[in-house]
């Protein structure tokens, strides 16, 4: 099957900094893929659809100067969190279809400290 | 209201047991559904797509009620390696963004 894969899978950053997390589509290209936050025992909330050449596409109350997302090329997407705070720290996964199902990538565990 | 409820359990099962599970959506217009597992600290994996007439894939079967917005999925004969959240997903009208259910616990237990 597809596989999406995404880096890095842990990260611990000081309140302030920004981070960067990766999402590839290994094996299909993907001119959409989905940005996910999961915060503990919540449900996967949308954060963004980032659409390959064109500006991504922000759910209601997300900060789309807060959280930056490129999809410069078919195969590539990344989430910058800039000025990471504490609140910040949760669960984000990366998403893209393939056919009509959704693989996602391992996700990233950041905590800001 | 959320757009896709579960009960969060968490179902506690003997080894052996069948178990169901039930999700109800809000948006009636929404075209397809799913159930995906998810274990602790990993990605969510599709278990199963959830057709109207209703499919089986070996223990698991999953049920959809267009007019009462309810999907269901049963696991029959349960093993450790059960034990996971459950997660229903829904597709919106569109077909270009899926909703997620908050999950269900399950653990089996030997």
């Amino acid at each position: 099957g597809a596989v999406v894969s995404q880096h890095p899978s842990r990260v611990i950053c000081k309140s302030g900094t920004s981070v960067k997390i990766e999402c590839r589509s290994l094996d299909f290209q993907a001119t959409t893929m989905f940005w996910y936050r999961q915060f503990p025992k919540q449900s996967l909330m949308l954060m963004a659809t980032s659409n390959e050449g064109s500006k991504a596409t922000y759910e209601q109350g997300v900060e789309k100067d807060k959280f930056l997302i490129n999809h410069a090329s078919l195969t590539l997407s990344t989430l910058t969190v800039t000025s990471a705070h504490p609140e910040d720290s949760s669960f984000y996964i990366c998403s893209a279809r393939w056919g009509t199902e959704a693989f996602f990538g391992q996700g990233t565990r950041l905590t800001v400290v | 209201r959320k757009e896709v409820e579960q009960d969060p359990g968490p179902f506690n099962v003997p080894e052996g047991a069948t178990v169901a599970f039930n999700c109800t959506y809000s948006n009636s217009a929404s075209q397809s559904f799913f159930w995906y597992r998810q274990d602790c600290r990993k990605e969510p994996k599709l278990l199963m797509s959830v057709y109207s007439s209703g499919n089986e894939d070996g223990r698991f079967t999953a049920q959809l009620n267009r007019a009462s917005q309810y999907i269901s999925l049963l696991i029959r004969d349960s093993k450790l390696s059960d034990s996971a959240t459950y997660l229903c997903v829904v597709n919106n009208e569109y077909g270009n963004k899926l909703v997620f259910g908050a999950g269900t616990i399950l653990r089996v237990k030997s």
